[in-house]
């Protein structure tokens, strides 16, 4: 099954700056997920990143704000730009986890805890 | 939204008991799942059931679905003290690829 190495796992910010998140996969996968956790919440779709194309975003959250890299099979960045205090959350990369996601479900990375200052 | 609904929010039980949480969504699935996170960080997959399973069993972990009632219940028998974490379902809707998760259950087992 896929493992998936996220860095940072934690930082913290200035406003007005920036953080890109990294997610390694030992694997070649097709898609790679990136999730937002906000404080006592539950885990919301940022965005899907397929390679070679443009990430797919989901309602409320544009590409301005939340770039994303896809240059192979194996490797993603989340870039979230321009931080206030609003962006201070878990962010977390996932990929299917072993041969298809409908028998086998996803992984996660560990999850970098973003906090704004 | 699909977004599952979990109840309770929040369960404390003594160790040794069962622990039981529930999971609503709204729209046909392809499967759900169950999640485990500890202290906020990264998922651990517990189980997977498909949309014409009706229970999958794993170790100490019971699953039922009833998507007929659009729910399904995870069972964690004979809690220990380890098993204190978030638990959310995620459920990936019918024709598409990506999953939707519930609200969690935070679940706390004394020792």
């Amino acid at each position: 099954s896929a493992v998936i190495s996220q860095k940072p796992s934690r930082d913290i910010c200035q406003r007005g700056t920036s953080l890109t998140i990294q997610c390694q996969v030992d694997s070649q996968v097709t898609m790679m997920f990136w999730y937002r956790q906000q404080p006592g919440q539950s885990l919301t779709l940022i965005a899907t990143a397929n390679q070679g194309s443009e990430a797919t975003y989901e309602s409320g959250f544009v590409i301005d704000k939340f770039p994303i890299s896809r240059p192979n099979l194996t490797f993603s960045t989340l870039t979230v730009s321009n931080l206030s205090p609003e962006d201070s959350s878990i962010y977390l990369c996932s990929v299917e986890l072993g041969q298809g996601r409908e028998n086998y479900g996803y992984t996660f990375g560990s999850g970098t805890r973003l906090t704004v200052v | 939204s699909q977004q599952g609904e979990e109840d309770p929010q929040a369960l404390s039980i003594q160790e040794g008991e069962n622990a039981t949480m529930n999971c609503s969504y709204k729209t046909s699935i392809n499967n759900l799942q169950w999640y485990r996170q500890n202290s906020g960080r990264g998922l651990v997959h517990l189980i997977l059931i498909r949309s014409n399973e009706r229970e999958k069993h794993s170790g100490r972990l019971r699953v039922t679905l009833d998507t007929s009632k659009k729910s399904s219940s995870l069972l964690i028998t004979a809690s220990r003290a380890a098993d204190t974490a978030s638990y959310f379902c995620a459920t990936e809707g019918r024709g598409t690829y990506k999953y939707i998760f519930g609200t969690g259950t935070r679940l706390k087992v004394l020792a």
